[in-house]
């Protein structure tokens, strides 16, 4: 079966703009979670779903950062008014059920560059 | 603060030797512990993983892992590396303590010589 998909694979953006970044989980996925990876690092989380719901967004570095999974399947995070601290590859991965022992499945990533 | 650690940002080792990648970890209970691989353009990979019971664990591409409590570490080995071996190497931990999210090392990258 298909994997965890994002889209776009790349997003190069100017300072200031707004971006929207999608997640579409493995089907029947009841757990979808966002990291952000910056260059050098690895991934730190930023906030996961169960469901429609957020169950923890305490990842979120601002309320620039917004995250929505309306229907339980895809994800979008939004990021407003740029700036090139953001600059970074987005991970998101989905796991069966929401509990750490859940294997967690990961897309391959969206690389965002801020100018 | 919970913590993971991988002490070596870079490990250079030839095709055919043996391999062995550090990680240490800061946490109050059991930890749920987790070896992932990223190669270029691709996803997180997981290879390996640790909840209970045996301490020496086997995972996917002939890596195996041994959690030592005592010394706060699951330390990813491989007897014999391959040249498609080489990629970044994740350890990550996960728990009670995290909720349900993962706490991620900076990663270690593995080359091999032929």
């Amino acid at each position: 079966g298909a994997g965890v998909s994002q889209t776009p694979s790349n997003k190069v953006t100017e300072k200031g703009k707004y971006v929207e970044l999608r997640c579409d989980p493995i089907s029947g996925h009841t757990a979808l979670y966002w990291y952000r990876q910056s260059l050098g690092q690895g991934p730190e989380f930023l906030i996961y779903f169960q469901g429609t719901g957020a169950a923890d967004d305490s990842g979120l570095p601002n309320d620039r950062f917004f995250a929505v999974r309306p229907e339980g399947s895809v994800s979008t995070l939004k990021i407003q008014r740029t700036e090139r601290g953001d600059s970074a590859v987005y991970l998101c991965a989905s796991s069966l059920l929401l509990a750490s022992y859940n294997e967690q499945f990961f897309g391959p990533g969206t690389r965002l560059t801020v100018l | 603060a919970q913590s993971v650690t991988q002490p070596d940002i870079h490990i250079t080792v030839s095709e055919g030797a043996s391999l062995e990648l550090r990680c240490n970890y800061s946490y109050g209970a059991t930890p749920y512990l987790f070896w992932y691989v990223q190669s270029p353009g691709q996803g997180l990979q997981l290879l390996l993983k640790y909840f209970s019971g045996d301490t020496l664990v086997q995972g996917i591409k002939g890596f195996e892992a041994e959690f030592k409590r005592s010394q706060s570490s699951f330390n990813l080995r491989k007897p014999s590396v391959h040249w498609s071996d080489a990629a970044e190497y994740f350890c990550a931990v996960g728990g009670m303590e995290y909720g349900n999210k993962l706490v991620f090392g900076a990663g270690t990258i593995l080359r091999v010589k032929s």
